[in-house]
């Protein structure tokens, strides 16, 4: 398997404009996360899917920010309108199941900078 | 935020010597993680102890828990420069795994 794959790995945008990261999950995982990973706050978990369904929204910072799983093996972390203080690198990861609270599979991140 | 704090912040060593770095938490936990990350990449999977375990191994890594303490130790024993990287210990309670901020180690050749 391939593992967790983002895209895009680096993404450059001005202040105001629509950012789309995707992240495609390990075959036969079913349990997704996304974290931010900033200097000053560190690894944040934004919001947590089990099979599809978004479980745990609390940590997406506001309104701006959108996550889907439109299914089982894909999710999109839409930021709209974007601004500088999103610049960081968000990270997918996914694991096979709740039961074994085990390991998480990270991607490679996608490094956002809002100018 | 972040569930863990780190000790040291970042650790230099020469080649061959062991690099000990340490994690205390505040919470309840089902198990801790120790988490490696490349500049520039992903965090990758070292080793998982479970809350009623005390003290585990894997290859030149051996992670310590103390419930009581609500703290861990990560021990890379015979370091290469290979293992320069972020070490992060995480713990996990159900589905949340929360980070610490990280020990960033610089193995000196």
């Amino acid at each position: 398997d391939a593992g967790v794959i983002q895209s895009p790995r680096h993404e450059v945008t001005e202040m105001g404009q629509e950012v789309t990261l995707r992240c495609k999950l390990i075959s036969g995982h079913n349990s997704l996360f996304w974290y931010r990973q900033t200097m000053m706050r560190g690894l944040e978990l934004l919001i947590y899917f089990n099979n599809n369904v978004p479980i745990d929204d609390s940590g997406m910072p506001e309104d701006r920010f959108s996550a889907k799983m439109p299914n089982a093996s894909f999710s999109t972390l839409k930021i709209q309108p974007s601004e500088p203080r999103d610049s960081a690198v968000y990270f997918c990861a996914s694991s096979p199941g709740l039961a074994e609270r085990g390991e998480l599979f990270f991607g490679e991140g996608s490094r956002l900078t809002v100018l | 935020s972040q569930q863990g704090e780190e000790d040291p912040q970042a650790l230099s060593i020469q080649e061959g010597e062991n690099a000990t770095m340490n994690c205390s938490y505040k919470t309840s936990i089902n198990n801790l993680q120790w988490y490696r990350q490349n500049s520039g990449r992903g965090l990758v999977h070292l080793i998982l102890i479970r809350s009623n375990e005390r003290e585990k191994h894997s290859g030149r890594l051996r992670v310590t828990l103390d419930t009581s303490k609500k703290s861990s130790s990560l021990l890379i024993t015979a370091s290469r420069a290979a293992d320069t990287a972020s070490y992060f210990c995480a713990t996990r309670y159900d589905y949340k795994l929360s980070f610490g901020a990280g020990t960033t180690v610089t193995v000196r050749a």
